[in-house]
């Protein structure tokens, strides 16, 4: 149980370009899901919170209007980096929080992007 | 959120010996949580702890949630090739969010 998943695993994109990361839990329902950034050989750094219905909460120094969050139904929330530059180059990975459930965040596999 | 202290930053190991890390926090965490993470891929869940005092084992495995609420640590019994990996600490508090540790990655010498 408690399997999140993503999609794409990989992706490559040009400069200027779009990209959107989706971020589902299989087997559970996830009130709140969370974004994170992880640089090499470093911790995972949380971006933002994203709440079913409402409005993501954004991390200090975290750009809402660079990486929007919609969390549209209770086993999908996206993350799209908007106007893509090589510096957004990063492994980004999403968890969820079982609805209703203790504190413990399942992560999914994680989104490598490459900004060329 | 933080960063908690986690050490060792990385240890190599002789496969059968057992291994311990630990976590410390200058803040109370309601849950503390032990994931694995190997490269290219998202933590795995490996032992979460709710209470205070709380010893829990997953095979292997077994982690304490320290009685202040501010430290755990991690032991891993008669290590195996496939324990090689970087394992992180995180203490969530009220607003749900996970603060972790800088990791401690393992090897293991056959």
């Amino acid at each position: 149980g408690a399997v999140v998943s993503q999609h794409p695993s990989r992706v490559i994109c040009k400069s200027g370009t779009s990209v959107k990361i989706e971020c589902r839990s299989l087997d559970f329902q996830a009130t709140t899901m969370f974004w994170y950034r992880q640089f090499p050989k470093k911790s995972l750094m949380l971006m933002a919170t994203s709440n079913e219905g409402s409005k993501a909460t954004y991390e200090q120094g975290v750009e809402k209007d660079k990486f929007l969050i919609n969390h549209a139904s209770l086993t999908l929330s996206t993350l799209t980096v908007t106007s893509a530059h090589p510096e957004d180059s990063s492994f980004y990975i999403c968890s969820a929080r079982v609805s209703g459930g203790t504190d413990t965040q399942y992560f999914g596999p994680g989104t490598r992007l490459t900004v060329l | 959120g933080q960063q908690l202290n986690q050490s060792p930053q990385s240890m190599f190991i002789q496969e059968g010996e057992d291994v311990s890390m630990n976590c410390t926090s200058s803040s109370i965490f309601n849950t503390w949580l032990w994931y694995k993470q190997d490269p290219g891929e998202g933590p795995v869940l490996l032992i979460a702890l709710y209470k205070a005092g709380e010893l829990t084992s997953n095979g292997r495995l077994t982690a304490q949630f320290g009685i202040t609420r501010k430290d755990s640590f991690l032991n891993i019994s008669a290590s195996i090739p496939s324990d090689v990996g970087i394992y992180f600490c995180a203490g969530a508090s009220n607003d749900y969010k996970l603060s972790f540790g800088a990791g401690t990655t393992v090897t293991v010498r056959a």
